[in-house]
């Protein structure tokens, strides 16, 4: 059965360092793993989509990698801001299109 | 606009009184599914559903039932609720191995 770990659990960093979010599962078998963030009380928003097929996916300061032999993806934060504050998820979908959460990061940037 | 709608967003009910929360969205997605969060435990996948008459179980689907007969709708029924189910509730579109799409949450409370 897929499990989904998510590392560290919380992390604070001042305003400006670039930062690393790590996501690990234990099957490989995948057909896409995707990084959210969630604000307090509020939704899911889709950050990055990484294909079983691609390494890696980038928006703005973001860069997600994907490497499935080892069975990790990394979140990449460049330049971080206050408002990149939040808990960042990750979920993988599985070859029966089931979807396995990460518990998720809780970032804190301090200005 | 593309989006994912819920209703009811905030509900507060009675145990075993049979309630409905509806999900729709406009972008022509096969896949839809159901997602319940709960503080300690994240997100849990309860139903999904690859298209139209076709559903699957995901990890919490007891005490919920799901039917997709048209492939805009996902709902999701609690025949009888119980104090457990309360939570917050989320419906997510995607087509099959792409992004997923979130609705904004409904806040259920069972008493």
């Amino acid at each position: 059965k897929q499990e989904v770990t998510q590392i560290p659990a919380a992390l604070s960093v001042p305003e400006g360092e670039n930062l690393v979010l790590n996501c690990s599962f234990t099957d490989s078998a995948i057909y896409n793993l995707q990084w959210f963030r969630q604000d307090p009380g509020k939704g899911l928003t889709s950050l990055l989509l990484i294909q079983s097929s691609q390494r890696e996916q980038t928006s703005g300061r973001l860069n997600a990698s994907l490497d499935k032999s080892s069975g990790r993806s990394t979140l990449y934060i460049a330049a971080s801001q206050p408002g990149d504050s939040a808990t960042y998820l990750c979920a993988v979908k599985g070859s029966n299109y089931q979807l396995i959460w990460g518990a998720g990061t809780k970032l804190i940037i301090k200005p | 606009e593309a989006q994912v709608t819920q209703n009811p967003r905030y509900l507060i009910t009675v145990t075993g009184k049979k309630l409905t929360v509806t999900c729709s969205q406009n972008m022509n997605h096969e896949y839809m599914s159901w997602y319940r969060q709960d503080p300690g435990l994240g997100l849990r996948q309860i139903y999904y559903s690859m298209n139209v008459e076709v559903t699957d179980k995901g990890d919490v689907p007891e005490g919920y039932k799901v039917s997709r007969k048209e492939k805009r709708n996902f709902p999701l029924i609690l025949e009888s609720p119980s104090p457990n189910q309360t939570s917050l509730y989320f419906c997510a579109s995607s087509v099959n191995t792409g992004e997923l799409f979130f609705g904004e949450g409904s806040r259920l409370t069972v008493l």
